[in-house]
């Protein structure tokens, strides 16, 4: 089946703009999770969806970071203001259920110039 | 802080060798284990997953878990260069919903 997809793949902006960032997780999965990856550094996790809950923000490293998550399913990531430390790939991964395997989208590569 | 350490590499194994990566965590209350393989320019793939003390084979990759010394590690047997990449460890527990990833091992497989 269609997995985790994102979009856009890259994207470029000046610093200063907002910027919105899209992931549709595979379809039935409850749990939908954002992560940061900077050149040559891990993953750094940045927020948690799971069902109606009220989302973990607690990796968000700032208050220009923000997202939601609609009917479940589709998630966007919102960065306001952005900055050149911003630079990085934004990835999204689904799993089926809390702490169960997380499938990963192929990323956005962002760039703030 | 909970963290997850790796040795960052490169590791480099002749091809047909074994190639064996290590990870420490620091929280003793994780549940769940996953090994990622991450190509350049691509994202984080599962390889394996492991709950459990012990071993898990697939194919020619094998997991050990000892949740005792807080240890984790990844054996790839007959080691191809297409298993030249990034292995990242991630550790999950019953609290945290997201991984804690480490910073990875950088795999090199010498034709």
């Amino acid at each position: 089946g269609a997995g985790v997809s994102q979009s856009p793949s890259n994207k470029v902006t000046e610093k200063g703009k907002d910027v919105e960032l899209r992931c549709d997780p595979i379809s039935g999965h409850t749990a939908l999770y954002w992560y940061r990856q900077s050149l040559g550094q891990g993953l750094e996790f940045l927020i948690y969806f799971q069902g109606n809950s009220a989302p973990d923000k607690s990796g968000l490293p700032s208050d220009r970071f923000s997202a939601e998550r609609t009917g479940g399913s589709v998630s966007t990531l919102t960065i306001q203001r952005t900055q050149q430390e911003d630079s990085a790939v934004y990835l999204c991964a689904s799993s089926p259920n809390r702490g169960e395997t997380q499938y990963f989208g192929p990323g956005t590569r962002l760039l703030v110039l | 802080q909970k963290e997850v350490e790796q040795n960052s590499g490169p590791l480099s194994v002749p091809e047909g060798a074994i190639a064996s990566l290590n990870c420490t965590y620091s929280d003793r209350g994780s549940q769940s284990f996953f090994w990622y393989r991450q190509y350049s320019g691509k994202s984080p793939e599962l390889i394996m997953s492991i709950y459990s003390n012990g071993d898990k084979e697939d194919g020619r990759f094998t997991a050990q878990l000892n949740k005792a010394s807080q240890y984790v590690s990844l054996l790839i047997r007959d080691s191809q260069p297409s298993d030249s990449a990034t292995y990242l460890c991630a550790v999950t527990d019953t609290g945290r919903r997201a991984l804690t990833f480490g910073s990875g091992t950088r795999l090199q497989v010498q034709p």
